[in-house]
């Protein structure tokens, strides 16, 4: 099984462009979200979705948008890339329950410069 | 809202000694979940263990073992033999019952395992 795949894993951003991560999950999981990891920040959720055709702001949604067309994808996309969206991000999906762990794509180091 | 904190950023223990990584949670929710996750150097987000509000035991996963206080809203993650494998971040995180919650995340703790 795949479970999560996240590409690509490594990006170099120029500050205005713009870029699309992929995030598909095998797992016929509902809920899927992205998060984004800083430095002594811990992981913080831009977005999530309960299901195809719903999706939802997390706690950093500027400067990302998200749809949902489908069970197995759910794509971030930076519109206008900022050197504030220089991290580390995660997809994850779980179960609509989400009781027994979320499984987390292996991750995508974006730097905008 | 939910939140998560981790009190202690970095960690030391030494190998085949048992080491308590301490985090407290804040919630009104009466349904809750309480999870752990390891994030070694390579950067993968590994799932540990679960604790459910209503479980009546502590949650046990080989070595780990997750000591639950729920009057004190506490969840503290128990290592038990330290490995050199061990020395990695890792994150206490929680979510609301039901399915609209999301899982929240504390700030880590950087555990160092000595030999």
């Amino acid at each position: 099984n795949a479970g999560v795949t996240q590409t690509p894993k490594f990006q170099v951003l120029k500050t205005g462009q713009s870029m699309t991560l992929q995030c598909a999950q095998d797992m016929n999981h509902e809920y899927m979200s992205w998060y984004r990891q800083d430095p002594g920040m811990g992981l913080r959720l831009i977005h999530y979705s309960v299901g195809a055709g719903i999706t939802d702001q997390g706690e950093v949604p500027n400067g990302y948008n998200v749809s949902r067309s489908t069970t197995e994808d759910f794509p971030l996309r930076l519109l206008s890339a900022a050197p504030s969206q220089t991290s580390v991000y995660f997809c994850a999906s779980s179960t609509q329950q989400g009781f027994y762990g979320y499984t987390f794509g292996s991750g995508t180091r974006l730097t905008v410069v | 809202a939910q939140k998560i904190t981790q009190t202690q950023p970095g960690m030391f223990v030494q190998e085949k000694e048992a080491v308590t990584l301490d985090c407290t949670y804040d919630t009104s929710d009466p349904s809750y979940g309480l999870f752990w996750y390891k994030q070694p150097s390579s950067g993968e987000m590994i799932f540990l263990i679960y604790q459910g509000s209503y479980d009546q035991q502590n949650a046990t996963e080989g070595r780990y073992s997750l000591n639950f206080q729920k009057a004190r809203k506490s969840a503290n993650l128990v290592i038990s033999a330290s490995q050199l494998g061990d020395s990695a971040m890792y994150f206490c995180a929680s979510k609301r019952g039901g399915s609209q919650g999301n899982l929240i995340f504390g700030k880590g703790t950087k555990l160092s395992v000595k030999p």
